[in-house]
């Protein structure tokens, strides 16, 4: 069965403050894993990864995946309270033709 | 450009009825897909429209629901006879191609928030 877990599921943190937020995953013919911030309503889409150890950087946010050790992080550094929010983790390419999410990271930064 | 469009944005039944919730694409995009998100819950996938092919429905949880799409564009997701455990937040997304291979981002509209009392 296709498994999308992230890490920390929750995290509070000061205005400023850096944040590394986990996702690792089991998936069969995976193809790529991608990242949204979700507040309170739509998810709106982050950054999508297909190769290994290759950044994708946009502003204070960045990630990386690892496809030996089946993980990927999402950094975001000088944190702001308008990065509070809920971040999913999601993959392509297991048994069904959609996302499988995992729960997601409920990120709250404190002024 | 509009995004992602869904309506209602909520919606209040009484347990054993029937609903219907609308999706509509960005334009130009030919993959739609249904999710439903439980409190607490991460998004489940429920089913996928490529173009003409036949929908992947594969994550469709009972055969209360269906949906359907004419061609590339409004699709609607119907439930038969609701139940309390079919109280979420519905989410359609839409991308320029779909499928297990495809890298093309999924864009989500708002949901519809479905409470059956």
């Amino acid at each position: 069965e296709d498994k999308v877990v992230q890490s920390p599921l929750s995290l509070v943190v000061h205005e400023g403050d850096t944040v590394t937020l986990n996702c690792s995953y089991e998936v069969t013919n995976f193809r790529s894993l991608l990242w949204y911030k979700q507040e309170k309503k739509a998810p709106t889409f982050l950054f999508m990864l297909t190769s290994s150890g290759i950044e994708k950087k946009s502003g204070r946010l960045s990630s990386i995946l690892d496809k030996k050790e089946l993980f990927s992080i999402l950094n975001i550094t000088a944190t702001q309270t308008g990065d509070s929010a809920v971040y999913l983790c999601a993959v392509t390419g297991g048994g069904a033709d959609g996302l499988t999410f995992g729960k997601g990271t409920h990120l709250i930064i404190q002024p | 450009g509009a995004g992602v469009s869904q309506s209602p944005s909520n919606k209040v039944t009484e347990k054993g009825k029937d609903v219907e919730l609308r999706c509509d694409p960005i334009s130009g995009h030919t993959a739609l897909y249904w999710y439903r998100q439980r409190l607490g819950q991460g998004l489940e996938f429920l089913i996928y429209f490529q173009g003409n092919s036949a929908p992947d429905k594969s994550g469709l949880p009972s055969d209360r629901f269906s949906a359907e799409r004419t061609g590339e564009s409004v699709s609607t997701l119907t439930i038969q006879r609701t139940q309390q455990e079919d109280s979420a937040v519905y989410l359609c997304a839409s991308s320029l191609s779909g499928g297990r291979g495809a890298g093309q981002p999924q864009h989500f509209g708002d949901g519809t928030r479905l409470s059956i009392l």
